[in-house]
């Protein structure tokens, strides 16, 4: 079992940057890294990005390329998704997703964090 | 981009068999995984690589997978099973998961 408790909600005016913290229970051998995916009001589930902490390894989607930095600190066992340049459409939860060894699923989930972009 | 379908709203009656859909290109080739959402709260993986149960995962929740369409099945389906049900695969060629739009699924 593995758990993830992200940071609390944020509110931020457009333009500025959001930085969401995610916790993990482990590190382990089972963990091959970590997703960001969020969801806007109402909306489906909409991938962001990927992160391997054993490498730094990246992988982040064309919508958000450019503005999306995966970061994550081993010694503490914390995942880090920053946006910058926000916009009103970035408004959604984002959640942080456990991604296991040889699994093309995503096993465990955050509970999520709020962003709202607004002036 | 791969592109999976889903309907966006299934009903049916308590006690009977509700079943999701999820197409794409030659979906029977690929590993597809289904997640519920309750409102709420955070999206919850039910079934994984077609038709495998995560621990804790009724038996009630099953998969199929073949040719052009996926199936997620509920049978002796219950109200609180409500929720929104999304698919996903794994796009080889951009390297990352792909989620259907989303099923809300309706018990009464």
């Amino acid at each position: 079992q593995v758990q993830l408790v992200q940071s609390g909600d944020e509110v931020k005016k457009p333009g500025a940057s959001v930085k969401v913290s995610c916790k993990t229970s482990t590190f382990s051998s089972i963990t091959y890294g970590f997703h960001w995916v969020r969801q806007a009001p109402g909306q489906g589930l909409e991938w962001m990005g990927w992160i391997n902490p054993r490498n730094g390894n990246t992988n982040y989607a064309d919508n958000v390329h450019g503005r999306v930095t995966m970061t994550t600190d081993a010694s503490t066992r914390t995942t880090y998704m920053e946006l910058t340049g926000l916009r009103s459409d970035d408004t959604a939860i984002y959640y942080c997703t456990h991604w296991g060894e040889g699994n093309s699923f995503l096993d465990y989930w955050g509970q999520g964090t709020l962003v709202t972009v607004t002036s | 981009s791969y592109v999976l379908t889903q309907p966006p709203s299934v009903s049916e009656a308590p006690g009977k068999t509700a079943t999701i859909t999820c197409g794409g290109d030659n979906i029977g080739i690929k590993s597809v995984h289904w997640y519920q959402q309750k409102p709420g709260q955070a999206p919850l993986l039910v079934i994984f690589s077609d038709g495998g149960r995560p621990s804790g995962i009724p038996v009630r929740f099953s998969g199929s997978n073949s040719g052009n369409t996926a199936t997620l099945m509920i049978s002796r389906v219950e109200v609180g099973d409500e929720a929104d049900y999304y698919c996903q695969v794994w796009d080889s060629r951009g390297d990352h998961p792909v989620f259907g739009g989303g099923t809300k699924l309706t018990v009464l």
